[in-house]
């Protein structure tokens, strides 16, 4: 069945250092979405990607979906304390959404 | 208004009951998903509502689990006979129609079962 894989599982870096998150899928998506669950919380919506190539940026965070809408990534630039969390992406297919394993964010101030 | 809300929030289950959990998703939202979250891991789908039709079921883990939404709002995911297997956060996610829109999450159930 469909897959999506994400790496890496795990990112400690120092406050102000930049991070990013990959994601890969085994098939080609319709939509991709990313989310951000808090320790402790429950997944909260960040975006959604459509279209071929498309790049969207939020203030420090910067997400790309690939030409063949197979891949997209998460940049996060100058991280903070506030950034720590576990980022998912999640890719639409034959109407659901499948998730990625997480990866794990954690900030040093 | 209000976001999705579930109950209860934990639950401890002995091996072999029955369990029932609620998700009230947001007022309006058509579309209700249903998903098992086991620590360090993403959400995994189970099943998914448009109003009261249950269109994709196929991420049930097998026929001890069963969903219904049968006003096409408030939803109910059944799990009998619990197994140890079970034990993870269920978290329900409301849209307003399909897929291609912002999934809003619940607080989920922690299901426990010994």
């Amino acid at each position: 069945g469909q897959q999506v894989m994400q790496i890496p599982q795990y990112q400690h870096v120092q406050e102000g250092e930049d991070f990013t998150t990959y994601c890969n899928s085994s098939t080609t998506l319709s939509n991709i979405q990313w989310y951000k669950q808090r320790p402790g919380g429950h997944p909260v919506f960040l975006i959604q990607l459509v279209k071929s190539g498309e790049v969207k940026k939020q203030k420090r965070l910067t997400f790309q979906f690939g030409e063949a809408k197979k891949n997209s990534s998460l940049h996060i630039t100058a991280t903070q304390t506030t950034d720590v969390g576990t980022y998912f992406c999640a890719g639409g297919n034959t109407g659901k959404l499948i998730f990625g394993q997480g990866t794990t964010l954690q900030v040093k101030p | 208004g209000a976001g999705v809300s579930q109950s209860p929030r934990y639950k401890v289950a002995k091996r072999g009951q029955d369990v029932a959990l609620r998700c009230d998703p947001i007022s309006g939202h058509v579309s209700l998903f249903w998903y098992q979250q086991a620590l360090g891991q993403g959400p995994e789908f189970l099943t998914y509502f448009q109003n009261e039709a249950q269109l994709d079921k196929s991420g049930l883990p097998s026929d001890r689990f069963f969903a219904e939404r049968p006003e096409g709002s408030v939803s109910t995911l059944k799990i009998q006979r619990t197994q140890q297997e079970d034990s993870a956060v269920y978290l329900c996610a409301s849209s307003l129609d399909g897929f291609l829109n912002e999934q809003f999450f619940g607080p989920g159930t922690r299901l426990t079962v010994l």
